[in-house]
C-alpha cells in the first residue's frame, strides 16, 4: 500500500538549515509526484513545492530563494531543504503524494520548531 | 497567487443537520478545487476532488459543486464524526493556494 512518513531533526536554530526526508513505499517516485505541505501550529496549510515524476522542481514563490527539493529514486526518497529558517518556519511539514485525483495520500508530518 | 477565501470560519450545526461550506477563488480556476478534511492532531484528508468527485471511501453525505471561482462543499446529514476542519485546494495554477478552512462542530 502507499505510505510517505517524514523524517527530520525537530529543532533547528534560527539562520540554519533545515532538512528533511520523506520516505516512501508503495509506489515509484518515477511515476508519481511528490509535494511538501506545512502547516504552523493552529493555523492553515501551505504548499511549499514539488519534485515530479521527471525530475523537475515547483516551489512557492515565498520560499523560492530558500527552498530546494531533490530526490533519490533508488532509496524511493525525497528531500527538503530550506536555509536561512526563522520562528514563522514553525511547522508541521507533511509531505504528500500528487497525482490526477490529488493528495490522496498523506504522511503523517514531522514538527520542525525553529528556535535558539 | 490565487487566494482562496473559505466561509464561514466557524460553524456549529446540529447532528443530522444539513451543511453548506464555501470556498470563493480569486480568478476562474476550471473546477480544479479539492476538499479536504483534517481532524486534530491527523494528516489532512482527501474528500473530494476536481470539484465533485467523491474520493474512494468517503461517505455519499459528501458532496461538492461549483464553477468558475464558487464552490461548495455540502454535508448532507451531519454525523458526530464529521468535527473536523475542512480545507479547500485549487490545483489549477502555481503556486497550489489552500483555503483558510472551516472549523465544523456538533452544537
Amino acid at each position: 500500500q502507499v505510505q510517505l512518513k517524514e523524517s527530520g531533526p525537530g529543532l533547528v536554530q534560527p539562520s540554519q538549515t533545515l532538512s528533511l526526508t520523506c520516505t516512501v513505499s508503495g509506489f515509484s517516485l518515477t511515476s508519481n509526484s511528490v509535494h511538501w505541505v506545512r502547516q504552523p501550529p493552529g493555523k492553515g496549510l501551505e504548499w511549499v513545492g514539488a519534485i515530479w515524476s521527471g525530475g523537475s522542481t515547483d516551489y512557492n514563490s515565498a520560499l523560492k530563494s530558500r527552498l530546494s527539493i531533490s530526490r533519490d529514486t533508488s532509496k524511493s526518497q525525497v528531500f527538503l531543504k530550506m536555509n536561512s529558517l526563522q520562528t514563522e518556519d514553525t511547522a508541521i511539514y507533511f509531505c504528500t503524494r500528487g497525482g490526477h485525483t490529488a493528495f490522496a495520500y498523506w504522511g503523517q508530518g514531522t514538527l520542525v520548531t525553529v528556535s535558539s | 497567487d490565487i487566494q482562496m477565501t473559505q466561509s464561514p470560519s466557524f460553524l456549529s450545526a446540529s447532528v443530522g443537520e444539513r451543511v453548506t461550506l464555501s470556498c470563493k477563488a480569486s480568478q476562474n480556476i476550471n473546477k480544479y478545487l479539492d476538499w479536504y478534511q483534517q481532524k486534530l492532531g491527523e494528516a489532512p484528508k482527501l474528500l473530494i476532488y476536481n470539484t465533485n468527485n467523491l474520493h474512494t471511501g468517503i461517505p455519499s453525505r459528501f458532496s461538492g459543486s461549483g464553477s468558475g471561482t464558487d464552490y461548495t462543499l455540502t454535508i448532507s446529514s451531519l454525523q458526530p464524526e464529521d468535527v473536523a476542519t475542512y480545507f479547500c485546494l485549487q490545483r489549477n495554477s502555481w503556486p497550489l493556494t489552500f483555503g483558510s478552512g472551516t472549523k465544523l462542530e456538533i452544537k
